[in-house]
């Protein structure tokens, strides 16, 4: 799977719109973009994917650049809850290697009031 | 629907005692997966299931044994605890990697926190 780079750490204001960014330059055509986030204690949870397209859904946006090297997760309405950390992954939704996710180090969201 | 149900939630064992943690889903998934997070590390895969009755190694297997006797639970045993084993152990699960919910995303349990000393 391809390897994804995030940054460290970024924070927003509350009700701002949170936009986390991702690289993933070596990207194969296969290969799908998957955010998932981490609260503090609590085990992953998925936000969304996509391969191709810019999707939606209740949580989150994510777009992907038309050469699929970066996306960015975009939280509209950023509330103190979304507070975790934001993972990057990067893999081939068929086959074998399903389950066998790099998370990486991924991203420190904070928003403050 | 509980989703995904790991116990327990934190244990404390001593060098060379013997655990057994549970995990169980009840979204009629056919693949499980136990993962440890370790500061800096993110997620390793220890071992994985696709099916009642199959289990296979992950990145980092030593230590550990798993089975998956029913469908819905998956159990991962450490047979004789080490201070290397100190780490929270997450339980997921998903829909195969093949069909029409080949992309579906994984499923993960909230944990369980095990420190040996």
């Amino acid at each position: 799977d391809a390897k994804t780079t995030q940054p460290p750490s970024m924070d927003c204001a509350e009700g701002r719109a949170a936009n986390l960014p991702c690289n993933h330059s070596t990207i194969s055509g296969n290969e799908y973009v998957y955010w998932y986030r981490q609260i503090h204690s609590q085990g992953p949870q998925y936000i969304i994917h996509g391969l191709k397209n810019n999707e939606t859904n209740e949580m989150a946006s994510l777009i992907i650049t038309e050469d699929r090297k970066s996306s960015t997760l975009i939280l509209p309405h950023a509330t103190l809850r979304d507070t975790a950390v934001y993972y990057c992954i990067v893999r081939v939704a068929r086959g074998s290697t399903l389950g066998r996710l790099y998370f990486g180090r991924g991203t420190q969201l904070t928003v403050w009031p | 629907n509980a989703g995904v149900t790991q116990t327990p939630k934190f244990r404390v064992l001593k060098t060379g005692q013997s655990m057994t943690l549970l995990c169980a889903q009840d979204m009629n998934h056919e693949y499980m997966y136990w993962y440890r997070q370790d500061p800096g590390m993110g997620l390793r895969l220890i071992h994985y299931s696709v099916g009642e009755g199959t289990t296979a190694k992950g990145e980092v297997p030593d230590g550990y044994n798993v089975s998956r006797l029913k469908k819905q639970n998956f159990l991962l045993g450490l047979e004789s605890a080490a201070p290397s084993q100190t780490s929270v152990y997450f339980c997921a699960s998903s829909y195969p990697g093949t069909g029409v919910r080949s992309n579906s995303p994984l499923h993960f349990g909230n944990g369980t926190r095990l420190t040996v000393t």
